[in-house]
Parts: structure tokens; sequence; C-alpha cells
């Protein structure tokens, strides 16, 4: 089983949709997740933490459910700049230093 | 003012030959990291450093040799370049690392072809 799974893809949605991405972690150690957006042939940039409480940034939204180990993130009102490989992004932390990245979940927002 | 700066941004070699790549950060952070990322687009660490001290180390060939001459530089080097080399090479850093709750900031890459 991989340390940290999401759905590939891709998900084609019109402008304006509302998309959830989903993720889940192997390691019941883990600490720290986030959210990371990579745009084509460039390095990926943080789009967002994750809290235990859930987290919101305007049309982004964040949920953690550690006993299910799982993650999700929601994007509402899709606009074409959203168009994107969000990537799931988990961190043993404590002094692991180790950070783990799903391999991608590709959006195509559409007009 | 780039952040993270990696050159070269284009690597393309012979299998067999030696290259190296080179990381700077400007953000006066304490950890660096090198990630390579495959053509299935899988990013996975390589390195961790700390003030210039190796922390991880994640099964890499010993082929692969990274070299921190300051918490500011993070360098790459790779010896007898194989084909399954070829992939994106991602230099990042982070404040501390050791909480693991800090922002990681990547560096443009480099693509390194081997041929």
């Amino acid at each position: 089983r991989k340390e940290v799974e999401q759905d590939p893809g891709p998900f084609n949605v019109p402008e304006g949709a509302t998309v959830a991405f989903n993720c889940t972690y192997s390691n019941s150690a883990s600490q720290s997740f986030f959210w990371y957006r990579q745009d084509c042939r460039k390095e990926p940039k943080l789009l967002m933490s994750v809290y235990s409480s859930g987290n919101e940034d305007g049309r982004f939204t964040a949920q953690l459910n550690r006993a299910s180990q799982y993650i999700s993130l929601l994007i509402r009102d899709s606009k074409l700049s959203d168009s994107a490989t969000y990537l799931c992004v988990v961190n043993l932390g404590t002094g692991g230093f180790k950070t783990i990245f799903g391999a991608g979940t590709r959006l195509f927002v559409k007009a | 003012d780039t952040a993270v700066s990696q050159t070269p941004k284009y690597l393309v070699t012979q299998m067999g030959n030696d290259k190296s790549i080179k990381c700077e950060q400007n953000l006066g952070h304490d950890t660096m990291y090198w990630y390579k990322q495959d053509s299935k687009k899988f990013l996975k660490i390589m390195f961790s450093y700390n003030n210039k001290e190796l922390i991880i180390n994640e099964t890499v060939p010993n082929r692969f040799s990274p070299k921190s001459p300051d918490k500011a530089h993070l360098n790459l080097h790779i010896n007898s370049l194989e084909l399954g080399d070829s992939a994106v090479y991602f230099c990042a850093s982070s404040q501390d690392g050791r909480g693991g709750e800090e922002t990681q900031y990547f560096g443009p890459g480099t693509r390194l072809l081997v041929l």
C-alpha cells in the first residue's frame, strides 16, 4: 500500500463547479498535512495546510479525519486558473523531516 | 528575487557521465531537501539536510552524493549517470523541518535527461 494515495483523475469540470479530492495515508504517526498545487512543468507550491478542525481559505476547504486517515480538499466555484495537479502531502514530523507526497490529482476546469 | 534557485534548469548528458546540480536558498532557512519527480509525476524525497547535517537519506543509490557547504546551499552530485536517472530534480527549503509543519519552498526544478 502506498504511503499517501490519491485518485489520479483527471477531473474534468466546467467553470463554477464544485469538485472534491480525497487522499488517504497509511502511517498513523503522521503529524502534519498539506495540499500543494503543481502547475504543468512548474514546481509545487503550498495551497493550504490541513488542520484537525478543518479549515477554509476562500473557495478552498480542507478536512482531516485522523481516525480514518483521510484528507480532503473541496474547491467551490472552480475557475479556469484552478487547472493544475493537487498534491496531498503528509509529514511524519517530530524530528522526522520526512515529507511524503501523493502522486497528485489532475484537475482541468473548462469554460 | 528568487527564493530557491537551481542550476542548471536543463541538463542533457550521456550515460556514464558525472554531473552536478546546484541549489541555493536566500530565505534563511535551516533545512533543505532534494526531491526526484519521475515520468509518472511522483515526487519522492531523496535527502534532507538541517544546518548542513544530513538527516534523511531515502535509500538513494550511493551514486548520488549531496553536499551542503553552508546552510544556504545544497548541491547534488551524480556519478555514472543511468537512463533511469532521467527525471526532474527539485530542491526545496523550509524554516526548520523538525516539526514538519512549515511550508516547503521549491526551486524551479532541473530537468535531467540521460541518453
